[in-house]
């Protein structure tokens, strides 16, 4: 069966250090990937997608990138923090030809 | 622009009674409707879904209407226990958008299952 893997749960970082965040499927073969957001009180945001290796798609301006080195690893990158940035963030991955997105457990980032 | 609307941020039901979650879409190319159950600090679960075509889709408990014509689907959860308290998102998708398949989110609902 799939499963995927997102790390770290929880981050504390400051203003102005780097990010990076990793999730891994396994199970599966060519997933789309998918970075979501969701700040407090919101909805989730659709940050990156990625429907193949080195394919990245950016959905909304901001400070942070995405990059998919591996089939089934999609990792989320900042060089430099805000402290907007703070939030929940969520991989999610999705079998090619299905309308279903699976997500991970998240990471509650705190940018301080 | 909120495309996919949940206009209840939250909503008490008594173990036992139905719990009837609302969403409405704006877009109307908008074929494909999910909705997701999130508790606290994990991700979201998907629950079921529903396409365009049909206006009805049910699996075990949990029955979503779809009236295309109000743009606007409903979760019905029959009957509703404690274990149900959670944050339900509704979301839609596009075959316009291709092989992305991207999904729009809403706000979500705040469902508390009462004893």
């Amino acid at each position: 069966s799939q499963t995927i893997h997102q790390w770290p749960a929880t981050l504390v970082q400051p203003v102005g250090s780097p990010l990076s965040l990793e999730c891994t499927v396994e199970g599966t073969s060519n997933p789309n990937l998918y970075w979501y957001r969701q700040a407090a009180g919101r909805g989730l945001q659709l940050l990156f997608y990625s429907v193949g290796i080195g394919q990245i798609s950016s959905e909304v301006p901001q400070n942070l990138s995405a990059s998919r080195p591996q089939d089934r690893q999609f990792i989320l990158s900042s060089k430099k923090l805000l402290l907007s940035d703070s939030g929940f963030y969520l991989c999610a991955w999705r079998e090619q030809g299905s309308n279903i997105q699976y997500f991970g457990a998240g990471t509650r980032l705190s940018v301080l | 622009d909120q495309q996919v609307k949940q206009n209840s941020p939250s909503l008490s039901v008594q173990e036992g009674r139905i719990s009837i979650l609302n969403c409405d879409y704006t877009n109307s190319m908008f074929d494909y409707f999910l909705w997701y159950k999130k508790y606290p600090a994990e991700g979201p679960t998907f629950l079921i879904s529903i396409s365009s075509i049909k206006d009805k889709n049910e699996d075990g408990r949990f029955t979503v209407f779809l009236n295309k014509s109000a743009k606007h689907l409903s979760l019905h959860i029959v009957p509703s226990q404690p274990g149900d308290s959670a944050v339900y998102f509704c979301a839609a998708s596009s075959s316009l958008t291709g092989t992305a398949s991207k999904l729009t989110f809403g706000t979500g609902t705040r469902l508390q299952v009462t004893l």
